[in-house]
């Protein structure tokens, strides 16, 4: 398809546990931000990517908390030691460059749970 | 700290009628604003940006109006359809900063 695909779709898991959730952009997009929605929150900002630059940190909540984009590519995002205050919808987006920021392109979301 | 607040967790309004969701700021920094709508189970979607240079952006039914000096920002859909029961988010960002951030969004019900 032509849209953000996120994997897994849905991600159950054990207090401890490391988990990986996945983000393929919209291909040639040289943006792409990690998101976090949890239970009745807004779209809490995690990492921003644009191009061969330094990743935009700044919103990852903890250590355990970490990222990686090959070039223009796929995103990983992973979190290691998972606790029950990290589950919640894990959104990626992705915009063609940095002037076109307004418009990202969301995928569906990874619903991560901790149990 | 809240940057982007939407104060209004949830709105009511009859079929036809004028929808108008608000928002609010604290960054004075913020010089471009964007509403993303968001049905359950899918990612936001676009629907209207408006830069600090203006203080009213039209799209169809779709007018965002800005007020800088209250740090304000309205949505208001005009009239208000079934499709659009969804929840609305407002957002914000800075052009020398590239991150967008989010209010926590309210709820639109439109009823029959």
């Amino acid at each position: 398809g032509a849209g953000v695909s996120q994997s897994p779709s849905n991600k159950v898991t054990e207090k401890g546990k490391d988990v990986e959730l996945r983000c393929d952009p919209i291909s040639g997009h040289t943006a792409l931000y990690w998101y976090r929605q949890r239970l009745g929150q807004g779209l809490e900002f995690l990492i921003y990517f644009q191009g061969n630059s330094a990743p935009d940190k700044s919103g990852l909540p903890s250590d355990r908390f970490s990222a990686e984009r090959t070039g223009e590519s796929v995103s990983t995002l992973t979190i290691q030691r998972t606790q029950q205050e990290d589950s919640a919808v894990y959104l990626c987006a992705s915009s063609l460059d940095r002037a076109t920021l307004e418009k990202l392109f969301f995928g569906s979301g990874t619903q991560l749970s901790v149990l | 700290d809240q940057q982007v607040k939407q104060n209004s967790p949830s709105l009511s309004v009859q079929e036809g009628r004028i929808s108008i969701l608000n928002c609010d700021y604290t960054n004075s920094m913020f010089d471009y604003f964007l509403w993303y709508k968001k049905y359950p189970a899918e990612g936001p979607t676009f629907l209207i940006s408006i830069s600090s240079i203006k203080d009213k952006n039209e799209d169809g039914r779709f007018t965002v109006f800005l007020n800088k000096s209250a740090k304000h920002l309205s949505l208001h859909i005009v009239p208000s359809q079934p499709g659009d029961s969804a929840v609305y988010f407002c957002a914000a960002s800075d052009s020398g900063d590239d991150k967008i951030i989010f209010g926590k969004g309210t709820r639109l019900h439109i009823l029959p």
